[in-house]
């Protein structure tokens, strides 16, 4: 069975602030989808990431998968109030990208 | 456009009792799909439906949890009876077949007293 480990489980930052997270996989990923949850809603898709090595941008968002891939990375530049929320990576384990196996999440907190 | 509809937002219960959580889709889509998320658990798929058919109900955690979709527009999951540590956030979530994401209701927050 998978485990997809996020860390940190919980961050706090100043706005303004740089800030990375992680997701990383005991096998290898078929392809990587990073989330966000804000409270009281459902997890919104922000990227997929298919081939190793691959780098996203999202405006002030860094998606990273590593050459393996069995590590991602998001990091966000400049860090705003918005940001706050749950970020989710998930592994789509189907090539039809139904099974999704979602790793336990980072909450970032972004304070004003 | 409409997004993924759940009823009801909140629901709050004695153990024992039937609990039904409902799901309207994205107009158009084609695969549906029923979440639980928990702290300890994380965010877990229960069982998924492609044209009306379920087509995995691996994550099911019992017999006591049952899901249909008598059409395209509404699903239904239920739990019969139901125990304390049932007590979660349930989403569900439509995607159009293809290379389509899932968008994702806001949830239905259940507490199993």
């Amino acid at each position: 069975t998978q485990l997809l480990e996020q860390s940190p489980q919980f961050l706090s930052i100043q706005e303004g602030e740089n800030l990375t997270v992680y997701c990383n996989s005991s096998s290898v990923f078929s392809s990587l989808q990073w989330y966000r949850q804000e409270p009281g809603e459902g997890p919104v898709l922000l990227v997929t990431v298919v081939t190793g090595g691959e780098v996203k941008k999202l405006k002030r968002l860094t998606f990273q998968f590593g050459d393996a891939r069995k590590d991602s990375s998001l990091h966000i530049t400049a860090a705003q109030t918005g940001d706050t929320g749950l970020y989710l990576c998930a592994d789509v384990q189907d090539n039809a990208g139904n099974m999704l196996t979602f790793g336990g999440g980072t909450r970032l907190m972004v304070k004003p | 456009d409409a997004g993924v509809i759940q009823s009801p937002r909140h629901e709050v219960t004695e153990m024992g009792q039937e609990v039904t959580l409902r799901c309207k889709p994205i107009s158009g889509h084609n695969s549906l799909f029923w979440y639980r998320q928990t702290m300890m658990r994380g965010l877990e798929l229960l069982i998924y439906f492609n044209n009306n058919v379920p087509i995995d109900d691996s994550g099911m955690p019992e017999d006591r949890f049952s899901a249909k979709m008598p059409n395209a527009s509404f699903s239904t999951l239920k739990i019969q009876p139901s125990e304390p540590r049932d007590s979660a956030v349930y989403f569900c979530a439509s995607r159009k077949t293809g290379n389509q994401p899932q968008h994702f209701g806001d949830g239905t927050r259940l507490s199993i007293l």
